[in-house]
């Protein structure tokens, strides 16, 4: 069973669309994150919830939205694509919410391409 | 944002040679990580050090922490291709409320 699963894997879209990425993980763990990559590899946080409870909320656009049900799933909702929203976006949990020691386990992410 | 510079970016040696990392910054971190991410995957976790000046050695692959928790070192030893991939250094804040990416290092060992 993978550990943090998140779809789709690949999205495609035009600009001006509204898309949904779902993440779920099964190792109970308590706090849940939304990572974006971009071309050139670099790893940014965007949001991290813990214990359903917003945490972080970097500068990221109001047009980007998460949503955790639970403490298993942190869906993020992304309203008027834009051709820069392309990039892989990851989702990871880990145990507790960042300690000195804790350790992320990150989704294999989903590529998101706005065209 | 606490930045953390990673060099070189790109890495392509032989299998066999060895090869060191850095990871710098100008702030000082809680803790330090290494990641590896393999393409299309998500970054796997290598090892965390927590105290400034700390070694940890995982196989061939040696992780050191700088005495003023600025700054890291991997260094791998007789590299194999499967030590292939990106690798991330990453620092958790002084309030340990955050943890940043290093630029990463695009390495590839070449059979």
């Amino acid at each position: 069973d993978t550990a943090v699963s998140q779809t789709p894997k690949y999205l495609v879209t035009q600009m001006g669309n509204d898309k949904s990425i779902k993440c779920e993980q099964n190792l109970g763990h308590d706090t849940m994150y939304w990572y974006k990559q971009d071309s050139k590899k670099f790893l940014k946080i965007m949001f991290s919830y813990n214990n359903k409870e917003l945490i972080i909320n970097e500068t990221v656009p109001n047009r980007f939205s998460p949503k955790s049900p639970d403490k298993a799933h942190l869906n993020l909702h992304i309203n008027s694509l834009e051709l820069g929203d392309s990039a892989v976006y990851f989702c990871a949990s880990s145990q507790r919410y960042f300690g000195r020691r804790e350790k992320l386990f990150f989704g294999s992410g989903t590529q998101l391409s706005v065209l | 944002t606490q930045l953390l510079e990673q060099s070189p970016q790109f890495l392509s040696i032989q299998e066999g040679e060895n090869l060191t990392v850095y990871c710098n910054s100008s702030s000082v971190f809680s803790s330090l990580q290494w990641y590896r991410q393999e393409p299309g995957e998500g970054p796997v976790l290598l090892v965390t050090v927590v105290t400034g000046g700390e070694v940890k050695k995982l196989k061939r692959l040696t992780f050191q922490f700088g005495d003023a928790r600025k700054d890291s070192s991997l260094h791998i030893t007789a590299a194999q291709p499967g030590d292939t991939g990106l690798y991330l250094c990453a620092g958790a804040g002084a309030g340990a409320n955050n943890l940043f990416f290093g630029t990463g290092t695009r390495l590839t060992v070449i059979p």
